[in-house]
């Protein structure tokens, strides 16, 4: 069971927007940053959204991240095949002194 | 080209041990804390402990307390996991990454099977 939470699968259609959601506490998201991260099928993590709504260079504007009390987000709009991936948030947890992650949303493009 | 290359991986009984490397180049390693990260098979992603730039502060996830250490060598650009008392359930990809709590950059990691 992760300390964060997030739905197990998502999916669109090419051109959609989807968000995907991650629930949290106090003493993680809703005291620190969100982070998220792309993993396509057999390939390493890569971050996607850092500080909440921050993307690092050579990530599409097509993907952006919000958060709100003890929640975060992320959005994808105009969806595209390539964008089928695990998608995981994670934050700082002050509790358990460490980075917390959610179980990872499958996204499947339909 | 900022590079992270783990290695070190592989097969080992359990009760064993084995030390994980995490090689880096292109950017300045000393400046930054530095965090290994795992991924059972089939499963998400797990924070596993984390650096200070000095190696003056390390933390780590209560699973592995007391039986994996962190450390790094800033002279040859390197970041370390010594794991001991290894478990089944230690069975995963383990990654290197760039950051104290965010990964800005990772590695392609390494995968350790720790099984009988």
């Amino acid at each position: 069971q992760s300390v964060l939470t997030q739905p197990p699968s998502a999916s669109g259609t090419p051109g959609q927007r989807v968000t995907i959601s991650c629930s949290g506490s106090s003493s993680n998201i809703g005291s620190n940053t969100a982070n998220w991260y792309q993993q396509l099928p057999g390939t390493a993590p890569k971050l996607l959204i850092y500080i909440n709504n921050q993307r690092p260079s050579g990530v599409p504007d097509r993907f952006s991240g919000s958060k709100s009390g003890t929640s975060a987000s992320l959005a994808i709009s105009g969806l595209q095949s390539e964008d089928e991936a695990d998608y995981y948030c994670a934050a700082w947890d002050d509790s358990l002194n460490g980075v917390v992650f959610g179980g990872g949303t499958k996204l499947t493009v339909l | 080209e900022v590079q992270l290359v783990e290695s070190g991986g592989g097969l080992v009984q359990p009760g064993g041990s084995l030390r994980l490397s995490c090689a880096v180049s292109g950017f300045n390693f000393r400046s930054y804390w530095m965090t290994w990260v795992r991924q059972a098979p089939g499963k998400g992603l797990e924070w596993v402990a984390n650096i200070k730039q000095d190696g003056s502060v390390k933390r780590y996830v209560d699973s592995v307390k007391g039986r994996f250490t962190i450390s790094r060598d800033n002279a040859k650009n390197s970041l370390y996991l010594h794991m001991t008392g290894l478990r089944v359930e230690d069975t995963a990809v383990y990654y290197c990454a760039r950051g104290e709590t965010t990964g800005y950059y990772w590695g392609q990691g390494t995968l350790v099977t720790v099984s009988s």
